[in-house]
């Protein structure tokens, strides 16, 4: 089944500690992005990357990393989580950039951070 | 800078009634999406229009394309309780950047 895995599906964490999302599609999919997801402000793009090894910033990159050494695998790390990083996360994929027929979502990450 | 802009963000309907779903975006595009997210899932692609005057219709929702407007519309027909969701349009920008709405919350009575 094709498809956007992401784990875990609910994190409570401390302030500080580092953590990874992790995030891997079957499809093939050259491009890949993070969103978060807070009440009020819609999806806003953390970062995306178009293919292995490059990455971009989106509209709201502080406080992440992220790498994609593999086609398929694309993890979002927090390296010192703070609890304005409380959110829902959510990773996405898509053929290519260029050639944008929309995205499939993972399931999400619901992050909390105290 | 692309922003796209949807209307309203809430909305409480009677089953049975139509209604429409506006995004407006702020410049050029040809491309255009519909999402649906339920509470606490993911978000599941219902359209992708990518002309002007484009048309896509499945079940109770029709979606259409004004790219000279900046406009999409998303039509519900004779609501139903299981089209209660949260709506998102997206809109690609000239680089191919992907702007999301804040969503429609849409709240079907029996």
């Amino acid at each position: 089944e094709a498809q956007v895995t992401q784990n875990p599906r609910y994190l409570i964490t401390v302030t500080g500690k580092k953590l990874t999302v992790t995030c891997s599609q079957n499809m093939n999919h050259e491009y890949m992005s993070w969103y978060r997801q807070d009440p009020g402000l819609g999806l806003r793009q953390i970062y995306y990357s178009m293919n292995v090894e490059v990455t971009d910033k989106g509209d709201v990159p502080e406080g992440y990393k992220v790498s994609r050494k593999e086609k398929r695998n694309f993890p979002l790390i927090l390296e010192s989580p703070s609890p304005n990083q409380t959110s829902l996360y959510f990773c996405a994929s898509s053929l290519s950039r260029g050639r944008f027929y929309g995205y499939t979502f993972g399931s999400g990450t619901r992050l909390t951070v105290v | 800078e692309l922003k796209v802009e949807q209307n309203p963000l809430f909305l409480s309907m009677q089953e049975g009634k139509n209604y429409t779903i506006y995004c407006n975006y702020s410049t050029t595009s040809d491309r255009l999406y519909w999402y649906r997210q339920d509470p606490g899932k993911s978000l599941e692609s219902l359209f992708v229009l990518l002309s002007n005057g484009a048309v896509k219709q499945e079940g109770r929702l029709m979606a259409s394309l004004d790219t000279k407007a900046r406009l999409s519309t998303l039509h519900i027909t004779a609501a139903v309780h299981d089209l209660s969701a949260t709506y998102f349009c997206a809109v690609s920008d000239r680089d191919d950047k992907i702007i999301f709405g804040k969503g429609t919350r849409l709240h079907i009575l029996p």
